[in-house]
């Protein structure tokens, strides 16, 4: 079945650096990805969607140049957290809906992004 | 706006044992409703869904029936096995694509 592919897993930067998180559909194309962050012990919030050739769109109170994303092409969007601070450790994870059944989204791993 | 509630965990079973974890929601219209499984190092997979009320999913012995009267979406297995210790999570379709989660619930099975 359909993939999407999330990478890094996990990762620790320190504070002040930025982090690049890459989502990738693997045997389809997405036009639209989205974002989402999960905080523990919360439900996971959507941040952003992502739109293949055009600007993101974000949630409120998302802050859009701190959370950059681009989507660069039909299987790939990516997310750069600039900056970083330690509240900005967090688990974040990408999804892509699935074009067939519309219903349905693909889910890639999620990155666990820890800030020291 | 839309959101989903979820029973908190973590929950802890003997195998064998019946599981119902509850998840209720709030959404304008009738959402698509969903519950996704997450194991061990690995990205959420769609566990079973249902479109419209009264409609039943179900997957893997688990089973879940969208209640429009109560707007729940309760997942029920009659036996866990330890396989299906993970992190459960509720969830329904918002008009853009998007989903809307609960906060995830945590099952561990002991033999």
């Amino acid at each position: 079945g359909a993939v999407v592919s999330q990478h890094p897993s996990w990762v620790i930067c320190k504070s002040g650096t930025s982090v690049k998180i890459e989502c990738r559909s693997l045997d389809f194309q997405a036009t639209t990805m989205f974002w989402y962050r999960q905080f523990p012990k919360q439900s996971l919030m959507l941040m952003a969607t992502s739109n293949e050739g055009s600007k993101a769109t974000y949630e409120q109170g998302v802050e859009k140049d701190k959370f950059l994303i681009n989507h660069a092409s039909l299987t790939l969007s990516t997310l750069t957290v600039t900056s970083a601070h330690p509240e900005d450790s967090s688990f974040y994870i990408c999804s892509a809906p699935n074009t067939d059944r519309a219903l349905e989204a693909f889910f890639g791993q999620g990155t666990r992004l820890t800030v020291v | 706006g839309d959101s989903v509630t979820q029973m908190e965990g973590p929950v802890t079973l003997s195998e064998e044992a019946f599981l119902t974890i509850n998840c209720t929601y709030t959404a304008t219209g009738y959402p698509s409703l969903f519950w996704y499984v997450q194991y061990p190092g690995e990205g959420l997979q769609l566990l079973l869904k249902a479109t419209k009320a009264d409609d039943k999913g179900s997957n893997k012995g688990f089973e879940a029936t969208y209640r429009k009267e109560t707007t729940s979406f309760h997942l029920e297995k009659g036996s866990v096995q330890v396989s299906d210790s993970a992190v459960y999570f509720c969830a329904l379709r918002g008009s853009g694509n998007q989903f809307y989660f609960g906060t995830g619930t945590s099952l561990t099975v002991i033999p």
